[in-house]
């Protein structure tokens, strides 16, 4: 089935480290989109891509990194340099008319 | 500046109908969305409004002002898994893959 896969769903890291978060996708969508989400927070736009080899930065960009080699992937690193990384993160894509998002599962990180 | 309000919180009885507002200030606009999210879930989509007017989806609709900027969302006939946090999203600008604006949502709870 097409959808979007996000993995791991829970990780724990230690102050210092940096992590990836996997988000892939096998529904053939150009536009891609990594949104962090907080209690009694919107989405907040991280980074997004909307074509192979090209990313744009978000609202709150800083201390994460992306890359987009590939039109299945869109990787996010959450670099040490992120203050406060503990958060639930959404990747998404973007469909056809009329331009909804589809969300993957999510990926709640925490700091110890 | 970009700006989506909306209620935090909102509770409703089962079989009734409830209306979760949002208003919305941004640059431009491409089109106004609804998604639903589940406590620890994605969101997923409910509705799309670019014109005017009230658009019906079984249970659910929407309706747009855009001289207004403001929108709604009708639930009739509300179950308990209606229980969950309601997402006002904006797309601001003409470029498709643009990434949409969203409110910090309406937590509603469906009581028996």
């Amino acid at each position: 089935d097409g959808g979007i896969t996000q993995s791991p769903k829970y990780l724990f890291r230690k102050e210092g480290q940096n992590v990836t978060l996997s988000c892939e996708q096998n529904l053939n969508h150009d536009a891609m989109y990594w949104y962090r989400q907080d209690p009694g927070q919107g989405l907040r736009l991280i980074y997004y891509s909307q074509i192979v080899n090209d990313f744009q930065k978000g609202d709150i960009a800083e201390g994460y990194s992306v890359s987009r080699e590939k039109k299945e992937s869109f990787p996010l690193t959450v670099t040490s340099a992120q203050k406060n990384p503990t958060a639930f993160y959404l990747c998404a894509s973007r469909g056809g008319a009329p331009g909804e998002l589809f969300f993957g599962e999510g990926s709640r990180l925490t700091v110890l | 500046g970009q700006n989506i309000d909306q209620p935090t919180e909102m509770t409703a009885t089962e079989g009734a109908i409830v209306q979760i507002n949002c208003t919305y200030q941004t640059s431009g606009f491409n089109g106004l969305f609804w998604y639903q999210q589940h406590a620890g879930e994605a969101p997923t989509f409910l509705s799309y409004n670019v014109l005017d007017g009230l658009e019906e989806k079984g249970r659910f609709s929407s309706f747009l002002s855009r001289s207004k900027g403001y929108s709604y969302l009708l639930l009739k006939e509300l179950q308990m898994k209606d229980s969950a946090s309601y997402l006002c999203a904006v797309r601001d600008l003409d470029s498709g893959n643009t990434p949409l604006v969203f409110g910090k949502g309406t937590r509603l709870s469906v009581i028996a």
